[in-house]
């Protein structure tokens, strides 16, 4: 089944830029979701189909996706942005939908 | 406002049974396909299962590691999804959030989560 490879854990400065990858076979060609998790919290949407914001999500996240990378960037990265954040997928085996989520990537604000 | 409110978790067995709830409001739940995602301690989102809309037959669909043990219901008349859980197993054991799917593919409304536990 498809396979969705997140860096472990990305660091960063306030104000500066984080980028998080999340890594898949020709994931281009897919339409990717990213969820942001803080510690005793549901997920939250703040990008979906590659690169939309869900309403009252800041400008400042933003998404790609290309070949065999989807990135989320976070930039002017705030204190309040140290979460979980997990990419998503989904993809057909054998006509049976699959939901697929990378296995997250904790941002760490320095 | 729009709203997912799980219940029904607890401690169960190795091998018992369990159903959660899942309490929609705010929106028209009728036309939404609604999901179960789980979250094992300490580990990351594992997708459950989808049940969708009457339009699309209430068909339902779940991962390997579920299918033959879960059964995904809803009831449109009560705004509410169900997660009928049975032969359980102590890698169940995870928080079960129910999730609102967006054009069929991402998921823009989660509830809190309800814990469940296996163990004897």
């Amino acid at each position: 089944s498809f396979v969705l490879t997140q860096p472990p854990s990305v660091s960063v400065a306030p104000g500066k830029t984080a980028r998080v990858t999340c890594v898949g076979d020709n994931i281009g060609s897919h339409s990717v979701h990213w969820y942001q998790q803080k510690p005793g919290q549901a997920p939250m949407l703040v990008i979906y189909y590659d690169g939309d914001r869900p309403s009252g999500i800041p400008e400042r996240f933003s998404g790609s996706n290309s070949g065999i990378t989807a990135t989320l960037t976070i930039s002017r990265v705030e204190a309040g942005d140290e979460a979980d954040y997990y990419c998503q997928v989904w993809d057909s085996v054998s006509d049976h939908l699959v939901v697929v989520f990378g296995g997250g990537t904790k941002l760490t604000v320095l | 406002d729009v709203q997912l409110v799980e219940s029904g978790g607890g401690l169960v067995q190795p091998g018992g049974s369990l159903r959660l709830s899942c309490a929609a409001s705010g929106f028209t739940f009728s036309d939404h396909y609604m999901d179960w995602v789980r979250q094992a301690p300490g580990k990351g989102l594992e997708w459950v299962g989808r049940a969708r809309n009457k339009a699309n037959s209430y068909t339902t669909q779940y991962a390997a590691s579920v299918k033959g043990r879960f059964t995904i219901l809803r009831d449109d008349s009560k705004n509410s999804l169900y997660l009928q859980m049975n032969s359980l197993k102590t890698e169940d054991t995870a928080v079960y959030y129910c999730a609102r799917v967006l054009l069929e593919d991402a998921f823009d409304i989660w509830g809190q989560g309800t814990m469940v536990t296996v163990s004897s």
